[in-house]
C-alpha cells in the first residue's frame, strides 16, 4: 500500500497556467507538508499544515496555496504559473511533533514552459 | 532560525570504499537529526535519526551516524559502499518542538563498480 501519493507525477504547461497537485497519505498523520526541490536538489520547506495549524515558510509566493478538505489530502494549488515554478514538488506527512519522522511521496515534476 | 550545512556537494568512491559524509547544523535548542537517500527518480527514505540517546545511530542498509553535540556535527558513515548505494543524501534538523525539516544542500554520491 502506497503511503503517501500524488498525483500527477509529471506535469507539464505553459506560463500563466493555474494547476493543482494532490497529496494524499493513508498513514492516518495529522500533518502534511508542501517541499519544493529545485535543479540543484536543493530541497525547501515551502507548508506546515494540520487541522490547527498552517504554516507558511516566508519565501513561497502568494501565488502558491495549500487546500485541506480532510486531514489525508493536502492539494497545491499554484496560480499563474513562472518558469522559475519548474522544479519537483514532494508532499510528506507524519505525526505532529519535533521527534516524529516524515514520510514522503513520490514527487511531482513540474515543467513550467 | 536552523541551517543544516553539508560540505561534500559530490563524492566518488570505487566499491568496498568506506564512506563519511559530512552533516553541521546550527540551532539553538534541542535538535533531532535525519538522514534520507534519494535513489536516482525515487522520493526520498529516511535512512536513520537521531533524537536522544546513544549518539551512535544505526539506520538501515548499514548506514550509521554519529551525533557530536560539541561540533554540531552528524556525519554519516558506511564502512563499505556498494554500486547500489548511487544516490543523494540528505541531512535534515528539526528542533524538538517544531514539525519543519530543513534540509543541508545534499551530497551527490556516486560508487563506481
Amino acid at each position: 500500500d502506497t503511503a503517501v501519493s500524488q498525483t500527477p507525477k509529471y506535469l507539464v504547461t505553459q506560463m500563466g497556467n493555474d494547476k493543482s497537485i494532490k497529496c494524499e497519505q493513508n498513514l492516518g498523520h495529522d500533518t502534511m507538508y508542501w517541499y519544493k526541490q529545485d535543479s540543484k536538489k536543493f530541497l525547501k520547506i515551502m507548508f506546515s499544515y494540520n487541522n490547527k495549524e498552517l504554516i507558511i515558510n516566508e519565501t513561497v509566493p502568494n501565488r502558491f496555496s495549500p487546500k485541506s478538505p480532510d486531514k489525508a489530502h493536502l492539494n497545491l494549488h499554484i496560480n499563474s504559473l513562472e518558469l522559475g515554478d519548474s522544479a519537483v514538488y514532494f508532499c510528506a506527512s507524519s505525526l505532529v511533533g519535533g521527534k516524529e519522522t516524515q514520510y514522503f511521496g513520490p514527487g511531482t515534476r513540474l515543467l513550467v514552459l | 532560525a536552523q541551517s543544516v550545512s553539508q560540505h561534500n556537494h559530490h563524492v566518488i568512491l570505487s566499491e568496498a570504499a568506506s564512506l563519511e559524509l559530512g552533516c553541521n547544523y546550527s540551532y539553538g535548542g534541542t535538535v533531532n537529526l535525519f538522514w534520507y537517500v534519494q535513489y536516482p527518480g525515487q522520493h526520498l527514505q529516511l535512512l536513520l535519526k537521531y533524537f536522544s540517546g546513544d549518539p551512535l545511530v544505526k539506520g538501515i542498509k548499514g548506514f550509521e551516524a554519529e551525533f557530536i553535540k560539541s561540533k554540531f556535527s552528524f556525519n554519516l558513515r558506511k564502512p563499505s559502499v556498494q554500486w547500489s548505494d548511487t544516490a543523494e543524501y540528505f541531512c535534515a534538523v528539526k528542533g524538538n518542538a517544531g514539525n519543519m525539516l530543513t534540509f543541508g544542500g545534499g551530497t551527490r554520491l556516486m560508487v563506481k563498480p
